[in-house]
Protein backbone atom coordinates (compact mmCIF):
# COMPACT_ATOMS: atom_id res chain seq x y z
CA UNK A 1 0.00 0.00 0.00
CA UNK A 2 1.52 3.26 -1.35
CA UNK A 3 -0.49 5.36 0.93
CA UNK A 4 -2.01 7.21 -2.14
CA UNK A 5 -5.54 6.88 -2.45
CA UNK A 6 -7.85 6.87 -5.73
CA UNK A 7 -11.50 7.06 -5.90
CA UNK A 8 -13.38 5.62 -7.61
CA UNK A 9 -11.74 2.33 -8.51
CA UNK A 10 -13.95 1.90 -11.60
CA UNK A 11 -15.68 4.83 -13.55
CA UNK A 12 -18.25 3.65 -16.53
CA UNK A 13 -20.15 6.12 -18.68
CA UNK A 14 -21.34 7.41 -21.98
CA UNK A 15 -19.56 9.46 -24.72
CA UNK A 16 -20.26 13.17 -23.83
CA UNK A 17 -20.34 12.90 -20.40
CA UNK A 18 -18.25 14.75 -17.39
CA UNK A 19 -16.63 12.78 -14.80
CA UNK A 20 -14.56 13.66 -11.53
CA UNK A 21 -11.33 11.58 -10.39
CA UNK A 22 -10.30 12.36 -6.88
CA UNK A 23 -6.41 11.26 -5.82
CA UNK A 24 -5.48 11.68 -2.07
CA UNK A 25 -1.67 11.96 -1.05
CA UNK A 26 0.17 10.65 1.26
CA UNK A 27 0.09 12.26 3.98
CA UNK A 28 3.30 14.69 3.98
CA UNK A 29 3.66 15.07 -0.03
CA UNK A 30 2.95 18.15 -1.70
CA UNK A 31 3.20 17.41 -5.07
CA UNK A 32 0.76 15.20 -7.15
CA UNK A 33 1.01 13.92 -10.59
CA UNK A 34 -2.42 12.74 -12.91
CA UNK A 35 -1.14 9.63 -15.82
CA UNK A 36 -3.25 8.26 -18.12
CA UNK A 37 -2.58 4.80 -19.21
CA UNK A 38 -3.52 2.72 -22.10
CA UNK A 39 -2.94 0.18 -24.33
CA UNK A 40 -1.86 1.64 -27.23
CA UNK A 41 -0.51 5.12 -25.74
CA UNK A 42 1.21 3.30 -22.96
CA UNK A 43 1.63 5.37 -19.66
CA UNK A 44 1.03 9.41 -20.25
CA UNK A 45 1.99 12.20 -17.76
CA UNK A 46 -0.78 14.62 -17.55
CA UNK A 47 -0.14 17.44 -15.21
CA UNK A 48 1.53 18.18 -12.19
CA UNK A 49 0.39 20.38 -9.26
CA UNK A 50 2.84 21.34 -6.28
CA UNK A 51 0.81 22.80 -2.98
CA UNK A 52 -1.70 24.40 -4.86
CA UNK A 53 0.00 25.19 -8.08
CA UNK A 54 0.43 23.74 -11.50
CA UNK A 55 3.86 23.16 -11.89
CA UNK A 56 4.47 20.81 -15.21
CA UNK A 57 1.74 19.80 -17.56
CA UNK A 58 2.05 17.12 -19.99
CA UNK A 59 -0.25 15.65 -23.04
CA UNK A 60 -3.55 16.66 -21.33
CA UNK A 61 -6.45 17.66 -23.66
CA UNK A 62 -7.98 20.93 -23.33
CA UNK A 63 -11.28 18.62 -21.97
CA UNK A 64 -9.24 17.44 -19.13
CA UNK A 65 -8.82 19.90 -16.32
CA UNK A 66 -7.29 19.22 -12.62
CA UNK A 67 -7.07 20.97 -9.68
CA UNK A 68 -5.29 20.92 -6.16
CA UNK A 69 -7.14 21.88 -3.17
CA UNK A 70 -5.93 23.42 -0.12
CA UNK A 71 -6.16 20.31 1.92
CA UNK A 72 -3.56 18.86 -0.78
CA UNK A 73 -6.32 16.08 -2.25
CA UNK A 74 -6.59 16.62 -6.28
CA UNK A 75 -9.15 16.31 -8.98
CA UNK A 76 -8.99 15.43 -12.29
CA UNK A 77 -12.08 16.35 -14.70
CA UNK A 78 -12.93 14.86 -17.91
CA UNK A 79 -15.59 15.74 -20.18
CA UNK A 80 -17.11 15.49 -23.63
CA UNK A 81 -15.78 12.14 -23.19
CA UNK A 82 -14.69 10.29 -26.03
CA UNK A 83 -14.58 6.62 -26.41
CA UNK A 84 -10.70 7.03 -26.77
CA UNK A 85 -10.68 8.32 -22.89
CA UNK A 86 -11.23 4.86 -22.00
CA UNK A 87 -7.82 4.01 -20.08
CA UNK A 88 -6.27 3.40 -16.28
CA UNK A 89 -5.74 6.86 -14.71
CA UNK A 90 -3.22 7.06 -12.30
CA UNK A 91 -2.65 9.72 -9.85
CA UNK A 92 1.13 9.84 -7.74
CA UNK A 93 2.32 12.25 -5.14
CA UNK A 94 5.61 13.11 -3.88
CA UNK A 95 7.44 15.16 -0.95
CA UNK A 96 8.35 17.74 -3.23
CA UNK A 97 9.95 19.01 -6.70
CA UNK A 98 13.15 17.81 -8.19
CA UNK A 99 15.24 15.33 -10.13
CA UNK A 100 15.61 13.01 -7.20
CA UNK A 101 11.82 12.78 -5.53
CA UNK A 102 10.64 9.49 -5.83
CA UNK A 103 6.89 9.02 -6.95
CA UNK A 104 3.97 6.95 -4.96
CA UNK A 105 1.05 5.62 -7.21
CA UNK A 106 -1.84 4.93 -5.98
CA UNK A 107 -4.20 2.26 -7.34
CA UNK A 108 -6.14 3.86 -10.51
CA UNK A 109 -9.57 4.50 -11.75
CA UNK A 110 -10.28 2.51 -14.24
CA UNK A 111 -12.35 4.64 -16.62
CA UNK A 112 -14.89 3.21 -19.12
CA UNK A 113 -16.64 5.36 -21.52
CA UNK A 114 -19.28 3.55 -23.98
CA UNK B 1 12.07 15.90 -27.21
CA UNK B 2 13.38 13.93 -24.25
CA UNK B 3 12.31 10.14 -24.99
CA UNK B 4 12.75 6.65 -23.16
CA UNK B 5 13.07 3.43 -25.35
CA UNK B 6 12.96 0.01 -23.89
CA UNK B 7 12.82 -3.30 -25.17
CA UNK B 8 8.62 -4.27 -25.25
CA UNK B 9 9.02 -8.05 -24.78
CA UNK B 10 6.98 -9.87 -23.45
CA UNK B 11 9.56 -11.64 -22.08
CA UNK B 12 9.95 -15.45 -20.75
CA UNK B 13 12.35 -16.46 -18.47
CA UNK B 14 12.49 -20.03 -16.56
CA UNK B 15 12.82 -19.79 -12.64
CA UNK B 16 16.87 -18.74 -11.75
CA UNK B 17 17.54 -17.33 -14.98
CA UNK B 18 19.19 -13.98 -15.55
CA UNK B 19 17.46 -11.13 -16.85
CA UNK B 20 18.31 -8.38 -18.41
CA UNK B 21 16.21 -5.27 -20.31
CA UNK B 22 17.57 -2.85 -22.02
CA UNK B 23 16.63 0.76 -21.78
CA UNK B 24 17.84 3.55 -23.64
CA UNK B 25 17.16 7.87 -23.13
CA UNK B 26 17.48 11.25 -24.96
CA UNK B 27 17.09 13.89 -22.91
CA UNK B 28 19.04 16.95 -22.45
CA UNK B 29 20.36 18.04 -19.73
CA UNK B 30 21.02 15.82 -16.98
CA UNK B 31 18.14 13.50 -15.88
CA UNK B 32 17.04 11.13 -13.14
CA UNK B 33 16.47 7.75 -14.13
CA UNK B 34 14.09 5.12 -12.44
CA UNK B 35 13.36 1.78 -12.92
CA UNK B 36 8.88 0.89 -11.70
CA UNK B 37 7.35 -2.49 -11.40
CA UNK B 38 3.53 -3.18 -12.29
CA UNK B 39 2.27 -6.30 -10.68
CA UNK B 40 -0.98 -7.17 -12.19
CA UNK B 41 -4.28 -5.11 -11.14
CA UNK B 42 -2.00 -2.61 -9.12
CA UNK B 43 -0.40 0.81 -9.33
CA UNK B 44 3.07 1.21 -10.59
CA UNK B 45 5.67 1.04 -7.64
CA UNK B 46 9.04 2.14 -7.44
CA UNK B 47 12.00 -0.46 -7.78
CA UNK B 48 14.96 1.74 -8.47
CA UNK B 49 16.68 5.21 -8.94
CA UNK B 50 19.95 6.68 -9.98
CA UNK B 51 19.92 10.26 -10.12
CA UNK B 52 23.87 10.75 -11.70
CA UNK B 53 26.11 9.75 -13.88
CA UNK B 54 27.85 6.08 -12.81
CA UNK B 55 24.84 5.67 -10.00
CA UNK B 56 24.25 2.43 -9.41
CA UNK B 57 20.31 1.95 -7.99
CA UNK B 58 19.87 -1.66 -6.31
CA UNK B 59 16.66 -3.09 -4.84
CA UNK B 60 15.41 -6.68 -4.27
CA UNK B 61 18.09 -8.51 -6.29
CA UNK B 62 17.76 -5.74 -9.26
CA UNK B 63 20.50 -3.78 -10.37
CA UNK B 64 20.80 -0.59 -12.88
CA UNK B 65 23.24 1.64 -13.45
CA UNK B 66 23.44 5.03 -15.09
CA UNK B 67 25.44 5.19 -18.10
CA UNK B 68 25.95 8.56 -19.65
CA UNK B 69 28.56 7.39 -22.28
CA UNK B 70 25.60 5.17 -23.60
CA UNK B 71 22.41 6.97 -22.26
CA UNK B 72 21.49 3.59 -20.91
CA UNK B 73 19.82 2.21 -17.39
CA UNK B 74 19.94 -1.44 -18.26
CA UNK B 75 17.75 -3.32 -15.63
CA UNK B 76 19.09 -6.45 -14.48
CA UNK B 77 18.73 -9.81 -11.79
CA UNK B 78 20.54 -12.61 -11.66
CA UNK B 79 18.13 -15.29 -10.44
CA UNK B 80 14.55 -14.56 -11.21
CA UNK B 81 11.82 -15.59 -9.57
CA UNK B 82 8.14 -16.62 -10.70
CA UNK B 83 7.11 -13.72 -8.14
CA UNK B 84 8.91 -11.71 -10.49
CA UNK B 85 6.37 -11.46 -13.51
CA UNK B 86 5.87 -7.75 -14.01
CA UNK B 87 5.85 -5.09 -16.03
CA UNK B 88 8.68 -3.00 -16.13
CA UNK B 89 9.03 0.32 -17.24
CA UNK B 90 11.96 2.21 -17.45
CA UNK B 91 11.73 6.13 -16.78
CA UNK B 92 13.27 9.87 -16.98
CA UNK B 93 12.43 12.88 -14.99
CA UNK B 94 13.59 15.83 -16.42
CA UNK B 95 14.42 19.51 -14.63
CA UNK B 96 11.31 21.11 -15.39
CA UNK B 97 9.21 17.69 -13.49
CA UNK B 98 8.14 15.91 -16.65
CA UNK B 99 8.30 12.33 -16.10
CA UNK B 100 8.73 10.43 -19.37
CA UNK B 101 8.04 6.60 -19.10
CA UNK B 102 8.89 3.98 -21.65
CA UNK B 103 6.44 1.63 -23.48
CA UNK B 104 6.85 -1.29 -20.31
CA UNK B 105 8.45 -4.52 -20.75
CA UNK B 106 5.98 -7.07 -19.72
CA UNK B 107 8.19 -10.68 -18.05
CA UNK B 108 6.51 -14.22 -17.23
CA UNK B 109 8.63 -16.14 -14.92
CA UNK B 110 7.79 -19.95 -15.07
CA UNK B 111 8.21 -22.40 -12.68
Amino acid sequence: DSGVTQTPKHLITATGQRVTLRCSPRSGDLSVYWYQQSLDQGLQFLIQYYNGEERAKGNILERFSAQQFPDLHSELNLSSLELGDSALYFCASSVGVGLAQEQYFGPGTRLTVT
Amino acid sequence: GDSVTQMEGPVTLSEEAFLTINCTYTATGYPSLFWYVQYPGEGLQLLLKATKADDKGSNKGFEATYRKETTSFHLEKGSVQVSDSAVYFCALKTSYDKVIFGPGTSLSVIP
